[in-house]
């Protein structure tokens, strides 16, 4: 079964900078999907990554998916306070977009 | 009103007993999950439907069972709750194959003592 996992567990930062979140899988990915949950709430898709080498944004947040397509970061830029939550990487091994497995997740606070 | 919507929200039950958690959705979607949310284990999934009459078993379903009443209804029981069961339960919904993003609930937060 594939596996991912997520690092750091945990981070705080100050506002205004920025920080990197990773994801790595034990098999190649079909799709690499990025969500943010506020505490003790829903989560909510950020963004999806299919081919190699891809890059997208929203707002300060960009994701990169590797070359080999087992790894992928999530960036953001002058970190602000509503960016606080846990992030979660979430796989599609099947290239059917079935079924996602979930990465341990990275709870991020924002201090001002 | 949230496409996806999870009852109860919060509940405290005693080992042994039996629990359902619902879970509703007016998107229209036919891919139904239940995943639950472990500190420190991320989400797992539990079981998944595709249509009314395709049920899955996630990777760790035992001590649970679901029932797909309907494309828009899709509940989670456990029959004899026990207290390593404790944890917050999300349902989502996905919806034509290729796309990937899943649409989640708000959970269920359920304490087994």
């Amino acid at each position: 079964s594939q596996e991912l996992e997520q690092s750091p567990q945990s981070l705080i930062v100050q506002e205004g900078k920025n920080l990197t979140i990773n994801c790595t899988s034990s098999k190649t990915l079909y799709g690499l999907y990025w969500y943010k949950q506020k505490y003790g709430e829903g989560l909510i898709f950020l963004m999806m990554l299919q081919k190699g080498g891809e890059e997208k944004s929203h707002e300060k947040i960009t994701a990169k998916l590797d070359e080999k397509k087992q790894q992928s970061s999530l960036h953001i830029t002058a970190s602000q306070p509503s960016h606080a939550g846990i992030y979660l990487c979430g796989a599609d091994g099947t290239g059917t977009a079935s079924k996602l497995t979930f990465g341990t997740g990275t709870r991020l606070q924002v201090t001002l | 009103d949230a496409d996806v919507t999870q009852t109860p929200r919060n509940r405290i039950t005693k080992t042994g007993k039996r629990i359902m958690l619902e879970c509703s959705q007016t998107k229209g979607h036919d891919r139904m999950y239940w995943y639950r949310q472990d500190p420190g284990l991320g989400l797992r999934l539990i079981y998944y439907s595709f249509d009314v009459k395709d049920i899955n078993k996630g990777e760790i379903s035992d001590g649970y069972s679901v029932s797909r009443q309907a494309q828009a209804k899709f509940s989670l029981s456990l029959e004899s709750a026990i207290p390593n069961q404790t944890a917050l339960y999300f349902c989502a919904t996905a919806g034509p194959s290729g796309t990937g993003e899943l649409f989640f609930g708000e959970g269920s937060r359920l304490t087994v003592l």
